[in-house]
């Protein structure tokens, strides 16, 4: 069975830092594509960040450009996001997804982990 | 990065059909046959409903299918069931620049 387990979120001050994770199993994790996905509360869903599965490919969202950075771990079947210089508006839970071998097409999702940027 | 356009809410009867439209650029939906459609309950995480415009995932009932249009895409539900209430997103690709955008997300009711 496939799972994604995140973990790392909290509350933290606005300029502050968090590293979300995302644990994997039930699956070859160093075969597919991850990616983070928001949803700020009582909002929509907002994509975040794409890793391929060799790491060799990045992209961002302009809202997090410069101050996220995704990154994994296939020997541990592990996903990361470290969020620096956090924001209000980074407020939100937070999905990681697995790519399915379609493009934007994401056929896994985590329970998702909180993250609250506030002073 | 600006989001698709859909509907706040959409409603229908049980066994009606309901169709959700979601609007982009000919920068997103309109250049790419690359649109997703998501399904979220309330306190849940989202499903994969619709990829490719049209393909079905999988155990996804036939009930759901996609397509698109131009600049818009559409998700229709037909045979409305109760278990069917729930906020309808679609996403799309936007160049390897952009990657991703997801719509602002529809309310389905089920009355």
């Amino acid at each position: 069975e496939v799972q994604l387990v995140e973990s790392g979120g909290g509350l933290v001050q606005p300029g502050g830092s968090l590293r979300l994770s995302c644990a994997a199993s039930g699956f070859t994790f160093s075969s597919y594509s991850m990616n983070w996905v928001r949803q700020a509360p009582g909002k929509g869903l907002e994509w975040v960040s794409y890793i391929s599965s060799s790491s060799s490919t990045i992209y961002y969202a302009d809202s997090v450009k410069g101050r996220f950075t995704i990154s994994r771990d296939n020997a541990k079947n592990s996903l990361y996001l470290q969020m620096n210089s956090l924001r209000a508006e980074d407020t939100a839970v937070y999905y990681c997804a697995r790519g399915s071998g379609h493009t934007v097409a994401y056929d896994y999702w985590g329970q998702g982990t909180l993250v609250t940027v506030s002073s | 990065q600006s989001a698709l356009t859909q509907p706040a809410s959409v409603s229908g009867s049980p066994g009606q059909s309901i169709t959700i439209s979601c609007t982009g650029t000919s920068s997103d939906v309109g250049s790419y046959n690359l649109v997703s459609w998501y399904q979220q309950h309330p306190g849940k995480a989202p499903k994969l409903m619709i990829y490719e415009v049209s393909k079905r995932p999988s155990g996804v009932s036939n009930r759901f299918s996609g397509s698109k249009s131009g600049n818009t895409a559409s998700l229709t539900i037909s045979g409305l069931q109760a278990e069917d209430e729930a906020d309808y997103y679609c996403c799309s690709y936007a160049g390897s620049s952009t990657w991703a955008v997801f719509g602002g997300g529809t309310q389905l009711t089920v009355l």
